[in-house]
C-alpha cells in the first residue's frame, strides 16, 4: 500500500482560476506535511509545510490539513502560468523524521 | 552560499562499479536525506539521518550505504553497481521551518 497518493494528473487550470491539489496519507500517526514544487529537471522546492489541523496561508498559496481524513491540500490562488510545475506532497512519519514523498501531481495552467 | 551541494552532477558507471555520492549542507541541519528519483516518477527515500552518527533506512536502501559522522556531511555509496540504480539522486537536508534539495547527480549504470 502507497503511504502517500496524488492524483498524477495532469491537472489543467486557466490563468487567474484557482489550482487545487490533493494527497492522502496512510499513517493516522503522521505530524508533519509538506508540499513542494519542482520544474522539469530542477530540484524540488519547498513551498509550504503544515502541522496542525486548518489551513495555513503564504501569499497565494494555502495548505489545508484533515488529520481525521488524512487528507492534506494545497490551493494556489490567481494561478499563474510559471506556476505550471509538478506539486510533491511529503509526509512525516517516524516522529517527523521519515520524509515520504508522493509520486507527485503535474499541474498545467493555460494562458 | 548556503544550501546544499552535491558531487558529481553526472557519472557514468559500468555495472559491478561502486561510487559515492557527496552531499555536503552548511546551514547546520540535523536531518538530512537521500532520494532518487526515477523518470516521471516521485522521490523514492533511500536512507535519512537525524544527526551525526545516526543514519536509518528509508524506502528503497538496497544496494546503498550511508555514513554521517560529521553534521555536514552525509554521503551515500553505492556498491556494486546495477543498472536498475540508473536515477537522479537527491540530497536534502531539513530544519525546523526550511528545507532545501541539492541539485542532483544524473547517475546512469551500463
Amino acid at each position: 500500500q502507497k503511504e502517500v497518493e496524488q492524483n498524477s494528473g495532469p491537472l489543467s487550470v486557466p490563468e487567474g482560476a484557482i489550482a487545487s491539489l490533493n494527497c492522502t496519507y496512510s499513517d493516522r500517526g503522521s505530524q508533519s506535511f509538506f508540499w513542494y514544487r519542482q520544474y522539469s529537471g530542477k530540484s524540488p522546492e519547498l513551498i509550504m509545510f503544515i502541522y496542525s489541523n486548518g489551513d495555513k496561508e503564504d501569499g497565494r498559496f494555502t495548505a489545508q490539513l484533515n488529520k481525521a481524513s488524512q487528507y492534506v491540500s494545497l490551493l494556489i490562488r490567481d494561478s499563474q502560468p510559471s506556476d505550471s510545475a509538478t506539486y510533491l506532497c511529503a509526509v512525516g512519519y517516524s516522529s517527523a523524521s521519515k520524509i515520504i514523498f508522493g509520486s507527485g501531481t503535474r499541474l498545467s495552467i493555460r494562458p | 552560499n548556503a544550501g546544499v551541494t552535491q558531487t558529481p552532477k553526472f557519472r557514468i558507471l559500468k555495472i559491478g562499479q561502486s561510487m559515492t555520492l557527496q552531499c555536503t549542507q552548511d546551514m547546520n541541519h540535523n536531518y538530512m536525506y537521500w532520494y532518487r528519483q526515477d523518470p516521471g516518477m516521485g522521490l523514492k527515500l533511500i536512507y535519512y539521518s537525524v544527526g551525526a552518527g545516526i543514519t536509518d533506512k528509508g524506502e528503497v536502501p538496497n544496494g546503498y550505504n550511508v555514513s554521517r559522522s560529521t553534521t555536514e556531511d552525509f554521503p551515500l555509496r553505492l556498491e556494486l553497481a546495477a543498472p536498475s540504480q540508473t536515477s537522479v539522486y537527491f540530497c536534502a537536508s531539513m530544519g525546523n521551518t526550511e528545507a532545501f534539495f541539492g541539485q542532483g547527480t544524473r547517475l546512469t549504470v551500463v
